[in-house]
């Protein structure tokens, strides 16, 4: 049953700490992208990577997020300070795209609660 | 920029009625659109798609109307049940399988 994995389920972590969350995709799907959600802003893109190289990561903050897939298998979503307002369930999602290939369809892991103190 | 709306207020509707729920987009004209279910505490999970040259689309209980020209989806629940309760999302390929969704509205099923 394939699906996708996210670790760690839920982080508390304090103000300046460093949080990494991981997502590993579904085997070969080439899109994986990453989600904020909160209450407030519902859920956002915040990158999204194809083959493995980063397309678009307009809606993450660069000065202190970062999104790498170091391997097919891996990606991963870095905040250095973290700060409170990141408090949000952070989601992995992978698809698959190519000619003739792309159902549209997205497959979400379980998500990321991380809470800022 | 490009914005998705969808009801930010729940909707409460009893067992057996039809439940319908409402996408509104503006400053795009996506490819294809789709509508998934969020239960608390869980990630959406896909439910249906429908193309940009498609005006309906249809799966068991479940129906999708598509007006490229209104900018408009609607989503329709039939025969409505408790477990239909759940959040509902309306998402947008705005290129290159770059997705981005609406804030979702409630839909909770009386019995």
């Amino acid at each position: 049953d394939a699906r996708v994995t996210q670790t760690p389920r839920h982080k508390v972590t304090e103000m300046g700490q460093e949080v990494t969350m991981r997502c590993q995709p579904i085997l070969g799907h080439n899109t994986v992208f990453w989600y904020r959600q909160t209450m407030m802003q519902g859920l956002e893109l915040l990158a999204y990577f194809r083959n493995r190289a980063p397309l678009d990561d307009s809606g993450m903050p660069k000065d202190r997020f970062s999104a790498e897939m170091p391997d097919a298998t891996l990606a991963t979503l870095k905040i250095q300070p973290s700060e409170p307002r990141d408090s949000a369930v952070y989601f992995c999602a992978s698809g698959l795209e190519g000619s003739g290939k792309n159902t549209g369809e997205l497959f979400f892991g379980e998500g990321s609660r991380l809470t800022v103190l | 920029s490009q914005k998705i709306e969808q009801n930010s207020e729940a909707l409460n509707i009893q067992e057996g009625k039809t439940a319908t729920l409402t996408c509104n987009y503006t400053n795009y004209s996506p490819a294809y659109l789709q509508w998934y279910r969020q239960d608390p505490g869980r990630g959406p999970v896909f439910l249906l798609l429908i193309r940009e040259n498609e005006k309906e689309k249809r799966k068991e209980r479940l129906k999708v109307t598509f007006d490229t020209t209104l900018k408009q989806s609607l989503f329709h629940i039939t025969a409505s049940q408790p477990a239909d309760s759940a959040t509902y999302l309306c998402a947008l390929d705005t290129g290159g399988f770059k997705t981005i969704f609406g804030a979702g509205t409630r839909l909770f099923v009386k019995a």
